[in-house]
């Protein structure tokens, strides 16, 4: 079965600090990748996509991710955090021939000030 | 912008009640999902369709149902709530004619099965 699994359920960093969130699939078919993300009392939302192309994709606010298709990796990048960024984030696989989504359990982000 | 609305934000049932969720978008979508969001779990896929009148199990279907009678809207029931079934639901919305299969998402129905 198709897994998605996110290393850090918990991160706190401080502002200006650089962001890494780890995300791995299992799916060796063609697949997806996506990071939701959900602030506080907001609806889940986009963050970036990949599906072809460049495996550096860029997203909204300044968040990145890189496709490593040898080590099943989707890892969310950001330079320097805001308190603003502080959301649960979601990395997400589609698989094609399934037609359905896979999700990673969450990481929450705490950005203190 | 597409939207993707849920009937209630908050709702509140006893157990053993017939519980209706609603969901309806507006953007034509093909797809529909119901999710639960359970915390440290994620989001798990409950059932899914692709078209009026269709329907597929997701991961946990067990003490769900649900009815896609128009394109635009989409309705879990639970037959009989239990108290395991509190939880926050979540619809999304897909097309496949966009290659990347992109969700959007409800606000939200969290419920709480006393």
């Amino acid at each position: 079965a198709q897994s998605v699994s996110q290393h850090n359920h918990h991160v706190i960093l401080s502002e200006a600090a650089s962001l890494e969130l780890g995300c791995n699939y299992s799916y060796g078919g063609t697949v997806n990748l996506f990071w939701y993300v959900q602030y506080p009392g907001q609806h889940l939302q986009l963050l970036l996509k990949y599906f072809s192309g460049d495996p550096l994709v860029k997203g909204i606010k300044g968040f990145e991710a890189e496709f490593i298709k040898s080590k099943f990796s989707f890892n969310l990048r950001k330079p320097s955090v805001q308190w603003s960024d502080t959301a649960e984030y979601f990395c997400a696989s589609y698989n094609t021939n399934a037609g359905k989504s896979t999700f990673g359990d969450g990481t929450t982000l705490t950005v203190k000030p | 912008d597409v939207k993707v609305t849920q009937s209630s934000r908050y709702l509140v049932k006893r157990t053993g009640e017939k519980v209706f969720l609603e969901c309806v978008q507006d953007m034509d979508h093909e797809n529909m999902f119901w999710y639960r969001q359970d915390p440290g779990l994620g989001l798990r896929l409950i059932y899914f369709s692709y078209d009026v009148k269709m329907k597929e199990k997701g991961d946990i279907p067990e003490g769900y149902s649900v009815s896609r009678e128009k394109k635009e809207r989409f309705s879990l029931i639970l037959e009989s709530a239990s108290t395991n079934q509190t939880s926050m639901y979540l619809c999304a919305s897909s097309t496949p004619g966009t290659a990347s299969y992109e969700q959007y998402f409800g606000p939200g129905t969290r419920l709480t099965v006393t």
